[in-house]
């Protein structure tokens, strides 16, 4: 079945620093792949959708400037936070769109302090 | 109205027992509806994918799609306390020609040994 590795799983940063979360398809080609944000209790929460070779698609109310999203090639996509807060501590969770339905990374939990 | 709506419980019940988990949506669009497993802290599991009504089982799992009534279910039967975890439904759809997949609230649901 397709497999998509998110790494790191777990960070933590001082305020005002970017991190960089990435997202590798291991076993198929991920033309789309979809970031999500989780705070506990809640669902997953679309933050946008990023094309391979295009621009990302952002979900309304999310700040593009903030979070930065690349999508340079067919198994890689990365989110970066900018200027991180401590308002942005969530997990954050990948998916790719395969033959096999949605695949989810492991997820990414970010604590800013 | 909420495109998904999924009661978020919590769920308690013992080991054995058939449990039920129920979903509705609004949004006719939706054309594939699938089930993810999310135990604390780790990204989604994809339990079942279903695309049409009607019944699909899979060892002790079955998802029941009615489109009709926009409503769908999942059940486990002979429930284990290894089945604890959140239970999100998911739901996709082409809508304005882009791709869309909304989840659930998710249920926590505790079995109980």
């Amino acid at each position: 079945g397709a497999v998509v590795s998110q790494h790191p799983s777990r960070v933590i940063c001082k305020s005002g620093t970017s991190v960089k979360i990435e997202c590798r398809s291991l076993d198929f080609q991920a033309t789309t792949m979809f970031w999500y944000r989780q705070f506990p209790k809640q669902s997953l929460m679309l933050m946008a959708t990023s094309n391979e070779g295009s621009k990302a698609t952002y979900e309304q109310g999310v700040e593009k400037d903030k979070f930065l999203i690349n999508h340079a090639s067919l198994t890689l996509s990365t989110l970066t936070v900018t200027s991180a807060h401590p308002e942005d501590s969530s997990f954050y969770i990948c998916s790719a769109s395969s033959d096999y339905g949605y695949t989810f990374g492991s997820g990414t939990r970010l604590t800013v302090v | 109205q909420k495109e998904v709506e999924q009661d978020p419980g919590p769920l308690s019940v013992p080991e054995g027992a058939i449990v039920s988990l129920n979903c509705t949506y609004s949004n006719s669009a939706f054309q594939y509806f699938m089930w993810y497993r999310q135990y604390s802290r780790k990204g989604p599991e994809l339990l079942m994918y279903t695309y049409s009504s009607g019944n699909k089982e899979d060892g002790r799992f079955t998802a029941q799609v009615d489109k009709s009534s926009k409503y769908i279910s999942l059940f486990i039967r002979d429930s284990q306390p290894s089945d604890s975890a959140t239970y999100l439904c998911a739901m996709s759809g082409t809508q304005g020609g882009s791709e869309k997949l909304v989840f659930g609230k998710g249920t926590k649901l505790t079995v109980n040994p």
